[in-house]
């Protein structure tokens, strides 16, 4: 099994939508997660960080579901400008050091006018 | 505060050629990572740097990549000599210990042909 997997997508969507992206993790003693952001040929960008049950910003909603391993990020009222790639990131390390970040490989989304 | 700097932005070399690439992080950033991003994957990390000490290079192929933080300030990647394989993104970021935050460069697009 893979340290993190991610739905592949793409996922085309119309402005307005509403989308879910999911993320699943192998390690059960992580504790906490993080949702990047990368535009296309742009580097990756901290979008939101998920450290217990979830995590709201806006329009952006994060879950975490320990018993399953289990993460989610929901995008209410997409915008054209949501268009990227979601990428879900497991960080290992003692949390306050200098972690390293495992990856998923990634959801494409595309917002559609 | 400027950013973490790389160069150069793009290479195309042929096969069985070397190539390097600079990367300057935030200033005042103990550690600096270097991560390997293939076309439609996510990033993974290369080689972990505290200060000018590697803490983690488990992933760093070394029979043809090699890196250096020599004064603890900026680090080169190399690799000699490059397999088509290598083709990717190597995107540098550094980060303040303790802190956990991550900043990632823009990244060097490398096609090897």
């Amino acid at each position: 099994r893979k340290e993190v997997e991610q739905d592949p997508g793409p996922f085309n969507v119309p402005e307005g939508a509403t989308v879910a992206f999911n993320c699943t993790y192998s390690n059960s003693a992580s504790q906490s997660f993080f949702w990047y952001r990368q535009d296309c040929r742009k580097e990756p960008k901290l979008l939101m960080s998920v450290y217990s049950s979830g995590n709201e910003d806006g329009r952006f909603t994060a879950q975490l579901n320990r018993a399953s391993q289990y993460i989610s990020l929901l995008i209410r009222d997409s915008k054209l400008s949501d268009s990227a790639t979601y990428l879900c990131v497991v960080p290992r390390g003692p949390s306050g050091s200098a972690r390293q970040l495992t990856f998923g490989s990634g959801t494409q989304l595309t917002v559609l006018p | 505060e400027a950013g973490v700097a790389q160069s150069p932005r793009y290479k195309i070399i042929e096969k069985r050629q070397s190539v390097a690439f600079w990367c300057n992080p935030i200033s005042g950033h103990a550690t600096l990572y270097w991560y390997q991003q293939i076309l439609g994957q996510g990033p993974k990390l290369l080689i972990q740097f505290q200060n000018n000490g590697v803490v983690d290079d488990s992933q760093l192929p070394k029979d043809r990549f090699s890196a250096e933080r020599l004064k603890g300030v900026d680090s080169t990647l190399k690799i000699q000599p490059a397999k088509l394989e290598d083709s990717a993104v190597y995107l540098c970021a550094s980060s303040l210990q303790g802190a956990g935050g991550y900043t990632f460069g823009s990244g060097t697009r490398l096609t090897v042909v």
